[in-house]
């Protein structure tokens, strides 16, 4: 099935650092997701964007929705030590009434402190 | 409660018997959605409701797996005769709609068969 090519597959970075992850598809979506997965809970949303070229921020976090509609990056600024889990990229159709979500395969962020 | 919840968080079964999922979703929530997250990769979508109906059922693997959802509410994920390659955490969102609403996942259950 559809799904998202998201990089890199693991970063080890030291506490202060900025973070960059990105996600790329060949399918076109509506709206792109960025959600954050710490160890034994379901993901949380961080970010969503919803128009072709949309930059977000919350807080220390910023995201882009790529002009193409075709990918999108999470950046993290100054990390810190709960900054650290598994961030997924998703992307929204809305296919036969549901709103379906392809999820990337995850980004695992560990934080040297 | 304030959340999804999800029960049991963990199950571990034997090859061949039949194991039972459940999800609370959010009150007045009226999608509910169930995913799989395998060992190191993204979410896979598996079924989604729209009240106690599932318009899309697209993602089930196989006729082993099955679900329902009854009262508008608790949904039920049954597996059939598991096999080890369904050894996976099984993930349940809620949204207040379908169309365009932000899903809330639930902890999961990490389903263990042997």
């Amino acid at each position: 099935g559809q799904q998202l090519n998201q990089s890199p597959q693991s970063m080890f970075i030291q506490e202060g650092e900025d973070v960059s992850m990105n996600c790329t598809s060949s399918s076109i979506f509506n709206t792109w997701l960025w959600y954050k997965q710490d160890p034994g809970e379901g993901p949380v949303l961080l970010i969503a964007l919803y128009k072709a070229g949309e930059l977000t921020s919350n807080g220390r976090l910023t995201a882009q929705f790529g002009i193409t509609r075709k990918d999108s990056f999470l950046n993290i600024s100054a990390s810190i030590p709960s900054d650290v889990g598994i961030y997924f990229c998703a992307g929204q159709t809305l296919l036969r009434g549901a709103q379906k979500l392809v999820f990337g395969q995850g980004t695992r962020l560990t934080i040297n402190p | 409660g304030a959340g999804v919840s999800q029960s049991p968080s963990n199950k571990v079964t034997e090859k061949g018997k039949d194991v039972e999922l459940r999800c609370d979703p959010i009150s007045g929530h009226t999608a509910l959605y169930w995913y799989r997250q395998s060992l190191g990769q993204g979410l896979e979508f598996l079924i989604y409701f729209q009240g106690n109906s599932a318009p899309d059922k697209s993602g089930l693997p196989s006729d082993r797996f099955s679900a329902e959802r009854t009262g508008g509410s608790v949904s039920t994920l049954t597996i059939q005769r598991t096999q080890q390659e369904d050894s996976a955490v099984y993930l349940c969102a809620s949204s207040p709609g379908s169309r365009g609403d932000t899903q809330y996942f639930g902890p999961g259950t990490r389903l263990t068969v042997l």
